[in-house]
């Protein structure tokens, strides 16, 4: 158990909709991650948060946007989704060591 | 540039060693890091290194030989559990950290 969870669980959109991914932190852990990992791949970073500001982010377009609240919760949300979005998308919280923990992420499917 | 090369699959027989290797090369060094991730589940963590040599936690150990760019985690004793995907990454900067594709470790009966 890495105290990070993450909701939903799997979730299906059509191309085009916008979808909002949940992320619950552990107490202290002020720097929260999301990644991406398509099937068969490593994650690939898509930005960082610490103390509810962007402080990172990798090479994903801006309709990739994120949002990181008081209480160690955080957001990953997707417009205006493409097929390729498909993938496992990881939170991973840190109370600032190099090591991740990460949530057993949310599944998502574009059809 | 950034890159991290692991081998994709592996398969080995239950009881016996595997060695997975991992291969980097990143603009700057802060430690090289080993995940564990099952189908459809989080990683996990299994080890850190920072300094050459080898690591050993219980049936699993790393090395890292920083100057050549390289780091294997050695699985002893193998178990059907531990089929798995083995994930090496190094971090990059202050932000963010490479992962490697993953290595998929089939155990055999």
């Amino acid at each position: 158990e890495t105290g990070v969870t993450q909701s939903p669980t799997h979730l299906i959109k059509t191309r085009g909709q916008q979808v909002t991914l949940r992320c619950s932190s552990q107490s202290g852990h002020n720097t929260v991650s999301w990644y991406q990992q398509a099937l068969g791949q490593g994650p690939q970073f898509i930005f960082q948060y610490y103390r509810e500001e962007e402080n990172g982010r990798g090479n994903f377009p801006p309709r990739f946007s994120g949002l990181q609240f008081p209480n160690y919760s955080s957001e990953l949300n997707v417009n205006a989704l493409e097929l390729d979005d498909s993938a496992l998308y990881l939170c991973a919280s840190s109370p600032g060591t190099p090591e991740l923990f990460f949530g057993s992420g949310t599944q998502l499917s574009v059809l | 540039g950034q890159n991290i090369d692991q081998p994709t699959e592996m398969t080995a027989t239950e009881g016996a060693i595997v060695q997975i290797n991992c291969t980097y090369q990143t603009s700057g060094f802060n430690g090289l890091f080993w995940y564990q991730q099952h189908a459809g589940e989080a990683p996990t963590f299994l080890s850190y290194n920072v300094l050459d040599g080898l690591e050993e936690k219980g049936r699993f150990s790393s090395f890292l030989s920083r100057s050549k760019g390289y780091s294997y985690l050695l699985l002893k004793e193998l178990q059907m559990k531990d089929s798995a995907s083995y994930l090496c990454a190094v971090p990059s900067g202050t932000y963010k950290y490479i992962f490697g594709t993953g290595t998929r470790l089939k155990v055999l009966a």
